[in-house]
């Protein structure tokens, strides 16, 4: 079965540190991929990365990277000189190849406070 | 940029009442998905739908619900009769081939 872990249910932050939400996730198959989306007050679900399972590279995107480790099932996200528009409820999801449903984690409310 | 649309935004309906959620896929999407989020909660995996049928449901998506292709652009969610519990906000998700599934703004369902 699968499961993806989000152990910090809130985090809160001063403007402009750098926050790490954390992500574990559990499968059996070799071939997965794993997501992050970020959900603002508003509620919708905004789509902010893929990763496959055999691309471990790490991946920056502006103030956002993104540090994939195999060999502990992690996949965390790292805000760099966080924003107070950062302040939102992050998810992350895995799906197996070829697999319909995205298995969400519990998710992480961040508070950026100004 | 091409995006998921549903409508409406809020709906509000007695229990027992009949209620069907309306989405707009991305236009060259095959596959579509309805997942739902209970307040403060996890979005869950209800439903997935391709080439005009279900494809997978989980446990949640019981005799209730319903979902449906109508014409070339809309997919619905339908529930039968609505209980308290089904009050959420309930999530449209489409994708090409590609594993990236791209949700729609969601509908916040409340059932009094």
């Amino acid at each position: 079965a699968q499961k993806v872990t989000q152990a910090q249910t809130e985090i809160s932050v001063v403007e402009k540190e750098d926050v790490t939400l954390d992500c574990v996730y559990e499968t059996r198959d070799t071939t997965y991929y794993l997501f992050w989306y970020k959900q603002p007050p508003s509620g919708e679900l905004v789509f902010l990365i893929r990763r496959n399972s055999f691309d471990e590279q790490n991946e920056i995107s502006g103030r956002y990277s993104w540090n994939f480790q195999k060999s502990t099932s992690s996949f965390n996200f790292t805000i760099t000189a966080s924003q107070v528009v950062d302040s939102a409820v992050y998810f992350c999801a895995l799906v197996l190849e070829g697999a319909n449903n995205l298995f969400f984690g519990t998710g992480t409310r961040l508070t950026v406070i100004p | 940029e091409p995006e998921v649309t549903q409508t409406p935004s809020h709906q509000v309906t007695q229990m027992g009442q009949e209620v069907i959620l309306r989405c707009v896929p991305i236009s060259n999407h095959l596959y579509f998905y309805w997942y739902r989020q209970i307040l403060g909660q996890k979005v869950e995996f209800l439903v997935s739908f391709y080439n005009n049928e279900i494809s997978e449901k989980s446990e949640i998506f019981d005799d209730q619900f319903s979902v449906e292709r109508p014409d070339g652009s809309n997919f619905t969610l339908k529930i039968r009769s609505t209980k308290l519990e089904d009050s959420a906000m309930y999530f449209c998700a489409s994708k090409r081939v590609q594993e990236t599934q791209y949700f729609g703004p969601g509908t916040r369902l409340l059932v009094l």
